[in-house]
């Protein structure tokens, strides 16, 4: 069974700094692309950030573009998103997801529980 | 960026009645389209990949249909558990982009 377990949500202050993982079981792990995505609340999905399962293959949505940077250690079968700059409307819940295939996101096949990341003073 | 809009906003019906979800894209994306449900609480769960495939353990009474840049997403005979957000989402360029979501909620 696939599972994704997301931690390192927290409360942060605009400008700070914050780290999110994701551990995956139920699969080989590095074979697959990875994402995040992100829903503020009460509001609809908003794609961040997928890497591809060697590692290359990094996208960005420009929204977090220069700020956010999506990373993975296939070893310890985990992906992580090192946010940095927070503003107030980074304050989501982020999902991790799966991809079907090694390279890039067609779609998201299995989703996390989220973390939740309040940003704000 | 491709922009996706859903209609209608809030659908209400009852449960065995029949539901119709449409999906139009600002540009032609062939069938890269996805659907997507989520409940009250929960995370979402793919239903629907390249506007027809129905994803690992989707009931047959979901279907999508459509290619372009305009598609469906029907639901036969409601049950309780079907009453939730649905999302689109396009592959076909970056960024991924989704739909504002139509809420099927129960009348």
């Amino acid at each position: 069974e696939v599972q994704l377990v997301e931690s390192g949500g927290d409360l942060v202050q605009p400008g700070g700094s914050l780290r999110l993982s994701c551990e995956g079981s139920g699969f080989t792990f590095g074979a697959y692309g990875m994402s995040w995505v992100r829903q503020a609340p009460g509001k609809g999905l908003e794609w961040v950030s997928t890497l591809s399962g060697s590692g290359g293959g990094i996208h960005y949505s420009d929204s977090v573009q220069g700020r956010f940077i999506i990373s993975r250690d296939n070893s310890k079968n985990t992906l992580y998103l090192e946010m940095n700059s927070l503003r107030v409307d980074d304050t989501a819940v982020y999902y991790c997801a799966k991809s079907p295939v090694v390279v890039g996101a067609p779609y998201f096949e299995y989703w996390g529980q989220g973390t939740l990341v309040t940003v704000s003073s | 960026e491709i922009v996706l809009t859903q209609s209608p906003a809030t659908l209400s019906l009852s449960p065995g009645e029949g539901a119709t979800l449409s999906c139009r894209a600002s540009q032609n994306i062939y069938i890269h389209l996805a659907w997507y449900q989520q409940r009250p609480g929960q995370a979402p769960r793919l239903l629907i990949y390249d506007a027809t495939n129905r994803a690992t353990g989707v009931p047959a009474r979901v279907s999508g249909s459509g290619s372009g840049t305009d598609f469906t997403l029907t639901i036969d005979s409601l049950e309780p558990e079907d009453f939730a957000v649905y999302y689109c989402q396009q592959r076909n360029s970056w960024p991924r982009t989704f739909g504002p979501g139509t809420k099927l909620e129960m009348k």
